[in-house]
């Protein structure tokens, strides 16, 4: 049980295109996700919760126009990269809350050229 | 504010011998702490979490850790790594259900055959 899914594990996109991220939790409701931001060779940095039915609350410093977050149903968060640039490019991980546990996405892999 | 210290950036066991691996938190409230694994390209696993009881705590692939309030430490032990233990691990704490975890900076661990 408590297995999550992202799509894709892997895009590659140009300079000024959008990117979306999905994540989904198979097999459980999760009214709470959260989307991480990890760059190589450290650890996870929170970007923003994302609670179903309602407007993500994002971490200082993130820019909520360019990473747009919506949780429209218990099983389904989307992270939607606008106007990629290469600064973007990392690893994003969502994960999805059951009580007292986060359970991890695999992760995906943005690379902006 | 909750925060996580892991010793050591890098540890490197032989096969066979015994795994420890540091944690040790700040928290102004009672911790809920969690251990989880990343091998590379993926996301995270949950190895194992303490929340309330017991203060040793079971996990999957024969991990254990042990909550330690008067040292404020949760480290992490294996009696014998096997190669297939090679991973990144990330010690975290959150408050009571998990809302918001703060991570370790990560301990890449190694196995020499």
């Amino acid at each position: 049980g408590a297995v999550v899914s992202q799509h894709p594990s892997r895009v590659i996109c140009k300079s000024g295109t959008s990117v979306k991220i999905e994540c989904r939790s198979l097999d459980f409701q999760a009214t709470t996700m959260f989307w991480y931001r990890q760059f190589p060779k450290q650890s996870l940095m929170l970007m923003a919760t994302s609670n179903e039915g309602s407007k993500a609350t994002y971490e200082q410093g993130v820019e909520k126009d360019k990473f747009l977050i919506n949780h429209a149903s218990l099983t389904l968060s989307t992270l939607t990269v606008t106007s990629a640039h290469p600064e973007d490019s990392s690893f994003y991980i969502c994960s999805a809350k059951v009580p007292d546990t986060q359970y991890f996405g695999p992760g995906t892999r943005l690379t902006v050229l | 504010a909750q925060s996580v210290t892991q010793l050591g950036s890098h540890v490197s066991v032989s096969e066979g011998a015994l795994v420890l691996l540091r944690c040790n938190y700040s928290s102004s409230v009672p911790p809920y702490l969690f251990w989880y694994v990343q091998y590379p390209n993926q996301g995270l696993q949950l190895l194992l979490k303490y929340t309330t009881g017991a203060t040793l705590v079971k996990g999957i692939n024969g991990f254990e850790a042990e909550f330690k309030k008067s040292e404020t430490s949760f480290h992490l032990t294996k009696p014998s790594a096997h190669m297939s233990d090679a991973a990144e691990y990330f010690c975290a704490v959150s408050t009571m259900g998990a809302q918001k975890l703060v991570f370790g900076q990560g301990t890449r661990l190694t196995i020499n055959p």
